[in-house]
């Protein structure tokens, strides 16, 4: 079946950085994506992965290996708005999205 | 946990047919559901609020009469998309709140439209 994992919640300090981790196990992979989602509000895309490597935007980097299914979102300096829900989704062979169920991040002062 | 199942997860029609896709929660009942839209590399817009036995609430720009929603069970909205053009061509995607509410949602797997 398809899977994908990633902790379901974290807890980090202002200002420090904090990594969070996804595996998955697809039919397929046409690229992962991380977003970024408040309480109550649609998710925001952060970044998207389809080839090895680190991408880094600004604060945020994102981190694939396929062979290994694996992938990493690093906040760096993080602030007290960081705190929300991160969600990796993997886009399949069929061009379907699986979710994870997503990290609640915890920022404490 | 809680899952959404949203079909068809890939459709060609041509242009000016209309194109239905439907949201089903599994295991839950879900009050309010939400349609959104998302181009490549960019970020979830959501189209509208579907609540269970009443109209749908639409985002600013969004044409009513061209994306029809309708939710009429705790388990199933659907949207038409009528008279499809190339532009409509895109990913939508459906989300429902968990049985604990709308903080936390579960997300179908998309649906690939490509009008030609």
């Amino acid at each position: 079946g398809q899977n994908i994992d990633q902790p379901t919640e974290m807890t980090a300090t202002e200002g420090a950085i904090v990594q969070i981790n996804c595996t998955y196990q697809t039919s397929g992979f046409n690229g992962l994506f991380w977003y970024q989602q408040h309480a109550g509000e649609a998710p925001t895309f952060l970044s998207y992965n389809v080839l090895d490597g680190l991408e880094e935007k600004g604060r945020f980097s994102s981190f694939l290996s396929r062979s290994k299914g694996y992938s990493y979102l690093l906040l760096k300096e993080l602030q007290m708005k960081d705190s929300a829900s991160y969600l990796c989704a993997v886009l399949d062979s069929n061009y379907q999205l699986i979710w994870g169920a997503g990290t609640k991040l915890i920022i404490k002062p | 946990g809680a899952v959404v199942s949203q079909h068809p997860s890939w459709v060609i029609c041509k242009s000016g047919t209309s194109v239905k896709i439907e949201c089903r929660s599994l295991d839950f009942q879900a009050t309010t559901m939400f349609w959104y839209r998302q181009f490549p590399k960019q970020s979830l817009m959501l189209m509208a609020t579907s609540n269970e036995g009443s109209k749908a609430t639409y985002e600013q720009g969004v044409e009513k009469d061209k994306f029809l929603i309708n939710h009429a069970s705790l388990t199933l909205s659907t949207l038409t998309v009528t008279s499809a053009h190339p532009e409509d061509s895109s990913f939508y995607i459906c989300s429902a709140g968990g049985p604990g509410g709308n903080e936390k949602l579960f997300f179908g797997s998309g649906t690939q439209l490509s009008v030609l």
